[in-house]
């Protein structure tokens, strides 16, 4: 049974470009939910997308934006790359009535430049 | 406004040492679950824990131990008799509400178990 799967593993990214990550939930989960982690920092909840659809929002900007395709997986996009972008994106993967089990991504190192 | 505060930035045990892991955290719902994580160097997030807020008894599993008091919102977390392998960095985190969509963790605790 394969765990959430996030790709690419690291990225390197020069300010103002246009990121793009992957993540794909464990079997059987239909919920996703993004965190950035900056160095030294705990997580910090960006967003979840159940049913496709954006459930709940953090206090990030519309740079951050996201999309759930309709096998689960998801992606996040962040446009206008800044250096504070710099961080671990980590996904996280839920049921939907067991959304407090989050089972957590390896995670992609997103280093801007 | 939910918050998680973990006062210890960083914590050096020699092995074998017990180490106590402090989590205080701020919620103004009635119902709310407390968690802890494990991340080691690779970056991948461990469960490890978690505690429903109507739930306040004391849980022990192998050498790990956790001390949910509500008087006092804390959910501290001890490992007994440490081991080079407890070395990582651990997250408290705190969930509201019912459908759980927002996770708010910790700054984290730095655990480094010296052989």
């Amino acid at each position: 049974d394969a765990g959430v799967t996030q790709s690419p593993t690291h990225l390197i990214k020069t300010r103002g470009q246009q990121v793009t990550l992957r993540c794909s939930p464990k079997s059987g989960h239909d919920t996703v939910s993004w965190y950035q982690q900056a160095l030294g920092q705990g997580p910090q909840f960006i967003f979840q997308y159940y049913e496709e659809e954006e459930r709940q929002r953090g206090n990030f900007p519309d740079r951050f934006s996201g999309h759930q395709f309709p096998n689960y997986s998801s992606e996040l996009n962040v446009n206008a790359l800044l250096l504070g972008d710099s961080a671990l994106y980590l996904c996280a993967s839920s049921a939907r009535d067991r959304a407090r089990e989050q089972y957590f991504g390896p995670g992609t190192r997103l280093t801007v430049t | 406004a939910q918050k998680v505060t973990q006062a210890q930035t960083e914590i050096s045990v020699v092995e074998k040492e017990d180490v106590t892991l402090d989590c205080v955290y701020e919620t103004r719902d009635t119902t709310y679950y407390l968690f802890w994580y494990k991340q080691p160097p690779s970056g991948e997030l461990v469960f490890l824990i978690r505690r429903n807020s109507f739930d306040e008894q004391n849980e022990i599993s192998g050498r790990y131990s956790w001390n949910f008091q509500k008087s006092t919102s804390s959910f501290n977390f001890t490992i007994t008799a440490s081991q080079v392998v407890d070395s990582a960095v651990y997250f408290c985190a705190l969930s509201e509400g019912n459908y759980g969509q927002n996770f708010v963790f910790g700054p984290g605790t730095r655990l480094s178990v010296l052989p």
